[in-house]
């Protein structure tokens, strides 16, 4: 099965600085790639997601990448606002219904 | 709309005791995914339904545990003589079907198991 490996663990960020976190899978069949973000005691939220036939997709301050060759994907958030801690989650799978989920990164923007 | 709903959001169960967690999806949401989460790390896969029927149980850690969903809606998840390692929060999401649909997680069931 999918073995979804998350970098690193614990962030803490300056406000205003970029945030990156990276994540590597192992099965090459899976080709859709969420990014979930779970603030504390609630729900894990979909924050932006990307297919296996783009290598970079954008929305305002959040970008991910992807690189099949590699195996790996990165969230990256720039401009940080305290807003932004929270947990982030990575995710792979070979379609929307079955995903592996990373172990989360705890990211704190210091203001 | 009403999202995802869960009940109950905490349950205390002995060793050995049967639970069920329930889950309401939102309405039109023909997909339904059970989910546990333990301390520390991100959800883990355990079935998907489309449907009443359960399309992927491969998630499921051993027969203890079983899910059902009769009329296409809401979703029962049923566990057998409970063990403290079953002690996790259970999440359930809902999407509409066919690929490119965002799964919307409910609030979770914290299952404690002394």
């Amino acid at each position: 099965g999918e073995n979804v490996e998350q970098h690193p663990s614990t962030l803490s960020v300056q406000e205003g600085d970029s945030a990156v976190i990276k994540c590597t899978y192992s099965d090459s069949a899976s080709n859709y790639f969420p990014w979930y973000k779970q603030e504390l005691g609630k729900r894990p939220q979909l924050i932006i997601d990307i297919r296996s036939n783009v290598g970079e997709k954008k929305d305002q301050r959040i970008a991910v990448t992807l690189n099949k060759t590699a195996k790996h994907f990165s969230l990256h958030i720039t401009e940080t606002q305290p807003e932004d801690s929270a947990v982030y989650f990575c995710a792979a799978g070979p379609n929307d219904y079955k995903l592996s989920f990373g172990a989360g990164t705890t990211v704190t923007v210091r203001a | 709309g009403a999202g995802v709903s869960q009940t109950p959001s905490n349950k205390v169960t002995e060793k050995g005791k049967y639970v069920e967690l329930r889950c309401d999806p939102i309405s039109g949401h023909t997909a339904l995914y059970w989910y546990r989460q333990s301390l520390g790390q991100g959800p883990e896969f355990l079935i998907y339904f489309q449907g009443t029927g359960a399309a992927d149980d491969s998630g499921l850690p051993n027969d203890r545990f079983f899910a059902v969903r009769p009329e296409g809606s809401v979703s029962t998840l049923k566990i057998q003589r409970t063990e403290r390692g079953d002690s996790a929060v259970y999440l359930c999401a809902s999407s509409r079907g066919g690929q490119g649909h965002e799964q919307y997680f409910g609030p979770g069931t914290r299952l404690t198991v002394t």
